[in-house]
C-alpha cells in the first residue's frame, strides 16, 4: 500500500537556524499537504501543494513539490521558538472512494532552543 | 475553515468499560467525517471513515466490533470504544473536510 516517509525523525535547533524536513511518497500523489501539530494539540492545514515543481512560501516558512510529484519539503528560515511543534506531511489515498483519506508521514518534532 | 468540536477532552476508565467519544461540525455539513488515532510521538493512523447514513467503512485492522462508529447527522460522528483495555489508551482525533482537512482538538483516553 502507499508509504509517506519523512525525515528526520527529530530535529533540534538552535532559535535562527534553520530547519528542513523532507518527505517522500512510494506512489505519485495528486497533491501534498502539510500540517502542524503542536506540543498537546491537533494538527493543523499549513498548505497544500498541487503542481509537480511547485514552490509556495508563508513567511518563514518555504514548501516544495518535487518534479515526479513523489517528494516534498518544508524549510523554515530563522526558526523561532514558536516553530515547535511536529511537522507532518500527508498525501491523499488514490480511488474513487477514498475522498479525503490522507497518508500522513511519521512527522519531524522541532525543538528549537532560545 | 469548518471549526470542529471533540467531547470529552479527555477520559480516564476502567479496563472493560465502553467510552463514547463525539464529534461535532459546528459550522460545516459533513457527510463524510475520519477517526484517527495517535500514539506518543508518533503519526496519525487512520481508523475508519465515518459516513452519515450508512455503514462505516474500516482501515485494515481495526476491529470494526470493537470501534463503533455512528453518524447519525451531517454534524456528529461518534466513536465507541467498547470493553477498553489499556492498550487502546491513546489519542483519538476526528477530521472532516475536502482535500483540506480540518481537525478536532482530539480525546485523550486513558484506560487503566
Amino acid at each position: 500500500g502507499q508509504q509517506v516517509m519523512q525525515i528526520p525523525q527529530y530535529q533540534h535547533v538552535q532559535e535562527g537556524e534553520d530547519f528542513t524536513t523532507y518527505c517522500n511518497s512510494s506512489t505519485t500523489l495528486s497533491n501534498i499537504q502539510w500540517y502542524k501539530q503542536r506540543p498537546g494539540g491537533h494538527p493543523v492545514f499549513l498548505i497544500q501543494l498541487v503542481k509537480s515543481g511547485e514552490v509556495k512560501k508563508q513567511k518563514r516558512l518555504t514548501f516544495q513539490f518535487g518534479e515526479a510529484k513523489k517528494n516534498s519539503s518544508l524549510h523554515i528560515t530563522a526558526t523561532q521558538t514558536t516553530d515547535v511543534g511536529t511537522y507532518f506531511c500527508a498525501g491523499p489515498r488514490a480511488g474513487g472512494t477514498s475522498y479525503g483519506k490522507l497518508t500522513f508521514g511519521q512527522g519531524t518534532i522541532l525543538t528549537v532552543h532560545p | 475553515g469548518a471549526v470542529v468540536s471533540q467531547h470529552p477532552s479527555w477520559v480516564i476508565c476502567k479496563s472493560g468499560t465502553s467510552v463514547k467519544i463525539e464529534c461535532r461540525s459546528l459550522d460545516f455539513q459533513a457527510t463524510t467525517m475520519f477517526w484517527y488515532r495517535q500514539f506518543p510521538k508518533q503519526s496519525l493512523m487512520l481508523m475508519a471513515t465515518s459516513n452519515e447514513g450508512s455503514k462505516a467503512t474500516y482501515e485494515q485492522g481495526v476491529e470494526k466490533d470493537k470501534f463503533l462508529i455512528n453518524h447519525a447527522s451531517l454534524t456528529l460522528s461518534t466513536l465507541t470504544v467498547t470493553s477498553a483495555h489499556p492498550e487502546d489508551s491513546s489519542f483519538y482525533i476526528c477530521s472532516l473536510g475536502g482535500n483540506e482537512q480540518f481537525f478536532g482538538p482530539g480525546t485523550r483516553l486513558t484506560v487503566l
